[in-house]
């Protein structure tokens, strides 16, 4: 089956860091891909939609100057957090849809901005 | 907007069968998905259905109506290893975000 990866699986940063994430499609190509965030015993909440070649479609309430955006090929999104804080900290969720629109999610990031 | 409704929590013993229900009011339908998520780990999918009726994998089966706006997960022969929260996911749209409800925490005694 589709296999997404996503790295790192978790992260330790200082407050005012910046850190990235990568969200890799292995054996499909995916021009878009989907940003989660999930609080503790929260469901996932959509932050931003990644298309290649292209802009992010941010979510209302998710600012887009602290959560960097890149999708510059079929297989690679990237999610940076720049000058993280303390209430980044929250367990990030990419996914990528194949043709057949099946979602594959990756292993998830945990981030704890200390 | 867009709304979708579970429990927020249910028990179960070991051996049991337990039914997930799921409403959902959305500005479109393309299929709707449960995943299985367990603490600290990425959500693995159950099922996708699309059209109305049942759909049976194992000792888990997915049910759809569309007319009522309305899924439910059915796990049979429970498990302890089924403890988890199921989440319920709507695709609004092909090639858009699923939208998913808040989860249900199931939770297996023995």
């Amino acid at each position: 089956g589709a296999v997404v990866s996503q790295h790192p699986s978790w992260v330790i940063c200082k407050s005012g860091t910046s850190v990235k994430i990568e969200c890799r499609s292995l054996d499909f190509q995916a021009t878009t891909m989907f940003w989660y965030r999930q609080f503790p015993k929260q469901s996932l909440m959509l932050m931003a939609t990644s298309n290649e070649g292209s802009k992010a479609t941010y979510e209302q309430g998710v600012e887009k100057d602290k959560f960097l955006i890149n999708h510059a090929s079929l297989t690679l999104s990237t999610l940076t957090v720049t000058s993280a804080h303390p209430e980044d900290s929250s367990f990030y969720i990419c996914s990528a849809e194949n043709m057949n629109t099946e979602a594959f999610f990756g292993q998830g990031t945990r981030l704890t901005v200390v | 907007g867009q709304n979708i409704d579970q429990p927020t929590e249910m028990t179960a013993t070991e051996g049991a069968i337990v039914q997930i229900n799921c409403t959902y009011q959305t500005s479109g339908f393309n299929g709707l998905f449960w995943y299985q998520q367990h603490a600290g780990e990425a959500p693995t999918f159950l099922s996708y259905n699309v059209l109305d009726g049942l759909e049976e994998k194992g000792r888990f089966s997915s049910f759809l109506s569309r007319s009522k706006g309305y899924s439910y997960l059915l796990l049979k022969e429970l498990q302890m290893k089924d403890s988890a929260s199921y989440l319920c996911a709507v695709l609004v749209q092909a090639g858009t975000a699923l939208i998913f409800g808040k989860g249900t925490t199931l939770s297996v005694s023995s």
